[in-house]
């Protein structure tokens, strides 16, 4: 089985840039997860998608941050303008609808915001 | 407000003895607790869960052991190896069981170190 996939594996930006993130999850996988890991923090949901829907996405800085999953496969997410405290890395997971608890990580995107 | 707290940055055992990971939570609606495993540069990876109706779950050289009225719980490695260094990250999950219910609630974590 393949994993989550994401691109790109690095991204430097400057502040008040904007970028974009991709993920792929694993097929047939209808949960899909972005999180943000702050170094020496842990993970922290950003937006939870059920298919294409949106279930949770009460930690997403909605003035900056959109994420799209159109089709209820792969995703996108975005930032614009970017900010320094935006420096982190981005990471997409996905899980089957039910049960499913110990959903599967890509490796993630490490954004710098200079 | 951190729900879920790793009060050890990190653990240094030697290879062969005993590694005890502490987590704690303050949440009593978690209902499901899981660790997970990261190795820079990748993704964290599961590594194993309790459900709260359990206060001990084993896997081979891994057990994970919930004390609810403590909101405590710990994960041992017995015996550890040097490739179990890694961060480890303590979860918890709970709610409506209506698809909301499987965001996970991470610790910051603890980097284990497992000396030849």
């Amino acid at each position: 089985e393949a994993g989550v996939a994401q691109s790109p594996r690095y991204k430097i930006i400057e502040k008040r840039q904007s970028v974009a993130f991709w993920c792929n999850p694993i097929s047939g996988h209808a949960t899909l997860y972005w999180y943000q890991q702050i170094l020496g923090q842990g993970p922290k949901l950003l937006i939870q998608f059920q298919n294409n829907g949106v279930v949770d996405d009460s930690q997403l800085p909605k003035d900056r941050f959109s994420a799209e999953r159109l089709k209820g496969v792969d995703s996108t997410l975005k930032i614009q303008p970017a900010k320094l405290e935006d420096s982190a890395v981005y990471l997409c997971a996905s899980s089957r609808t039910t049960g499913s608890y110990g959903y599967t990580f890509g490796s993630g995107t490490r954004l710098t915001v200079v | 407000d951190q729900q879920v707290k790793q009060n050890s940055p990190s653990l240094s055992v030697q290879e062969g003895r005993i590694s005890i990971l502490n987590c704690d939570y303050t949440n009593s609606m978690f209902d499901y607790f899981l660790w997970y495993k990261k190795y820079p540069a990748e993704g964290p990876t599961f590594l194993i869960s309790i459900s709260s109706i359990k206060d001990k779950n084993e896997d081979g050289r891994f057990t994970v052991f919930l004390n609810k009225s403590a909101k405590h719980l710990s994960l041992h490695i017995v015996p550890s190896q040097p490739g179990d260094s890694a961060v480890y990250f303590c979860a918890a999950s709970g709610g409506r069981w209506d698809g909301s219910n499987y965001k996970l609630t991470f610790g910051k974590g603890t980097l284990l170190t497992v000396n030849p």
